[in-house]
């Protein structure tokens, strides 16, 4: 199994321009999660789903979206690029919230806005 | 809102020797898990450990084992016999029962020296 996969793996983009983290995951995980790692810092919730059509905020969700349109795949949507989404993202999943929720993490794309 | 402390940017340890990471929390909640996550220079976040905190017993796998204060509301990762794989960055982490939003302390970098 591949567990979950993050494309790309390294971007650079202008401030302004969009662009679309893939996630997927082969496990059958109910959870997804995209959190973003500043320097220094811990990871921080930017959305999460709980299934398929089902999406909710975290922590910082400004300036991304999100869609969940099947069990395996949840794209984090960058709309209008800023330095203040520079940033590590990493996806994530799980199968269920429920007792102790251990999570899957991707290996991480690093996000560059200059 | 519940915090994560890590006080400890950086430690360092001995191969074989034994080094405790530090974590204290801030909660009202009675229902929660906590957990340790390793990420080494690949990125990549593991779980090292887990506990939850109806149970008195500390948790322990191989190597690795938390001293749990409930009432301190501190979490401290020891790890004992100190190999060179265990360098990385390692996060504490906070978990409301029923919630699926994990809450990230700063990281501890540690490294072990041969």
């Amino acid at each position: 199994n591949a567990g979950v996969t993050q494309t790309p793996k390294f971007r650079i983009l202008k401030i302004g321009q969009s662009m679309t983290l893939q996630c997927a995951q082969d496990m059958n995980h109910n959870y997804m999660y995209w959190y973003r790692q500043d320097p220094g810092m811990g990871l921080k919730l930017i959305y999460y789903s709980v299934g398929a059509g089902i999406t909710d905020k975290g922590e910082v969700p400004n300036g991304y979206n999100v869609s969940r349109s099947t069990t395996e795949d949840f794209p984090l949507r960058l709309e209008l690029a800023a330095p203040s989404q520079t940033s590590v993202y990493f996806c994530a999943s799980s199968y269920s919230n429920y007792g102790a929720n251990v999570l899957t993490f991707g290996a991480g794309s690093r996000l560059t806005v200059l | 809102a519940q915090t994560v402390t890590q006080s400890q940017p950086e430690m360092s340890v001995q191969e074989a020797e034994t080094v405790t990471l530090s974590c204290t929390y801030d909660t009202s909640e009675s229902d929660y898990y906590l957990f340790w996550y390793k990420q080494p220079p690949s990125r990549q976040m593991i779980l090292v450990i887990r506990q939850e905190a109806y149970k008195q017993q500390n948790a322990t796998e191989n190597r690795f084992s938390v001293n749990f204060q409930k009432a301190a509301k501190s979490f401290s990762l020891k790890i004992s016999d100190s190999q060179l794989g265990d360098a990385a960055m390692y996060f504490c982490a906070y978990l409301r029962g029923g919630s699926e939003k994990l809450v990230f302390g700063k990281g501890t970098k540690l490294t072990v020296n041969p």
